[in-house]
């Protein structure tokens, strides 16, 4: 059964970096025919995506414009999984945070969501 | 940018009946890249359609999606209890941006 399992800090300080893992299990983050990204929902903003990375013989990356300079998504292929770094976090960062995969089709697997709070 | 607007915010109904959800694309978008998504409350959305109107993996055949253009509609031909859900349109044929609708809220009557 293939599955997403997140984990990370619930709390993060303003100005502090976010940082969550997504473990894959039954699939592999290396995959040819995969991409896995992280989105984020708020109340305020609704679902947000924030960027993705596949591999096609080699990694791609794709972010937000909006969070563009301060996101880093890395494969790990060691531990098969990817994270997320999001730098200078703000409030408005506040968010529920998914990892999800497209595959046959669009976001087809998820995560089961980290709730994330910037605050001091 | 591509804004999706979903109507009604809310529906009521009760089980057994039929539920018919809009979205409607800020400007015309291809149907091969619209999708629909289920979320219930502390889970993260399951996808339920793609393409418009295939269903996902394991999806009940009660849920259906149709549409072109600018209006997709997911109907639900009869209603069970745990089909009361938010319900959420996307449209993601400008990869890698997602766009995602505001989300309609199908509450039990």
């Amino acid at each position: 059964q293939v599955q997403l399992q997140q984990s990370g800090p619930g709390l993060v300080k303003p100005s502090q970096t976010l940082s969550l893992t997504c473990a894959i299990s039954g699939d592999s983050v290396s995959s040819n025919s995969a991409a896995w990204h992280w989105i984020r929902q708020s109340p305020s903003r609704g679902f947000e995506w924030l960027g993705r990375t596949y591999y096609r013989s080699k990694w791609y990356y794709n972010y937000a414009g909006s969070v563009n300079i301060r996101i880093t998504i890395s494969p790990d292929t060691s531990k098969n999984q990817f994270s997320l770094q999001l730098n200078s976090v703000t409030p408005e960062d506040t968010a529920v945070y998914y990892c999800a995969r497209v595959g046959v089709g669009p976001f087809d697997l998820w995560g089961q969501g980290i709730v994330v709070t910037v605050s001091s | 940018e591509i804004v999706l607007t979903q109507s009604p915010g809310t529906l009521s109904l009760s089980p057994g009946e039929r539920a018919t959800l809009s979205c409607r694309a800020s400007q015309s978008v291809s149907s091969n890249y619209f999708a629909w998504y289920q979320q219930k409350p502390g889970q993260a959305p399951r996808l339920l359609i793609y393409g418009a109107s295939v269903r996902a993996t394991g999806i009940p055949d009660r849920f259906s999606g149709s549409g072109s253009g600018t209006d997709f509609t997911l109907t639900i031909s009869r209603l069970e209890p745990e089909d009361f859900a938010v319900y959420y349109c996307q449209y993601y044929g400008n990869s890698p941006e997602y766009a995602f609708g505001q989300g309609t809220k199908l509450e039990i009557k």
